[in-house]
């Protein structure tokens, strides 16, 4: 099937620094690619909607400042969390709708944690 | 925003026990589908159900759609300790459109 890379895996870092998370379909091509954050024990919630030669689309109450997303080719979309804080920690988790159907494919994750 | 509730929110099961999961969602849909999370991991495809469909199985898992209660379950017969996972239902997802998840369920397989 359809497999969705992301790196890092797991990121540390100190609070005022950014950071980037790539997210790449691996052997199909992903137009659109959507970021989700997930907080502990909690579900995923869409952040926003990446779109390969646009701008991304994001949703309410996320800052499009704060998280820059960058589709730069059809098969890697980029979030960068910029001036990161602790309330940033959280687990990134990126997708892409496979080659049929509705499914989408998901991406491993990020877990952030910014101190 | 999600799609609506699921229940129980955790279940913890002995091996070989049958799993029953409940998902509700709010608007009208196509399809509904179900993912799989284990901890601290991404979401793996396990059934999608159309809206003109009412059941629909794949191995042991059986999903049942309710399109007048706007509700869906998923039943794991004979679970296993690996089993032990994060499940949440999603709406959405065609046309380049977003999932729409569920709270999720927690299931704990006991050996």
């Amino acid at each position: 099937g359809a497999v969705v890379s992301q790196h890092p895996s797991r990121v540390i870092c100190k609070s005022g620094t950014s950071v980037k998370i790539e997210c790449r379909s691996l052997d199909f091509q992903a137009t659109t690619m959507f970021w989700y954050r997930q907080f502990p024990k909690q579900s995923l919630m869409l952040m926003a909607t990446s779109n390969e030669g646009s701008k991304a689309t994001y949703e309410q109450g996320v800052e499009k400042d704060k998280f820059l997303i960058n589709h730069a080719s059809l098969t890697l979309s980029t979030l960068t969390v910029t001036s990161a804080h602790p309330e940033d920690s959280s687990f990134y988790i990126c997708s892409a709708p496979g080659p049929y159907q509705e499914t989408q494919y998901f991406g491993p994750g990020t877990r952030l944690l910014v101190l | 925003s999600q799609q609506g509730e699921e229940d129980p929110q955790a279940l913890s099961i002995q091996e070989g026990e049958n799993a029953t999961m409940n998902c509700s969602y709010k608007t009208s849909i196509n399809n509904l589908q179900w993912y799989r999370q284990n901890s601290g991991r991404g979401l793996v495809h396990l059934i999608l159900i159309r809206s003109n469909e009412r059941e629909k199985h794949s191995g042991r898992l059986r999903v049942t759609l309710d399109t007048s209660k706007k509700s869906s379950s998923l039943l794991i017969t004979a679970s296993r300790a690996a089993d032990t996972a994060s499940y949440f239902c999603a709406t959405g997802g065609g046309g380049n459109t977003p999932l729409v998840f569920g709270k999720g369920t927690r299931l704990s397989v006991i050996a």
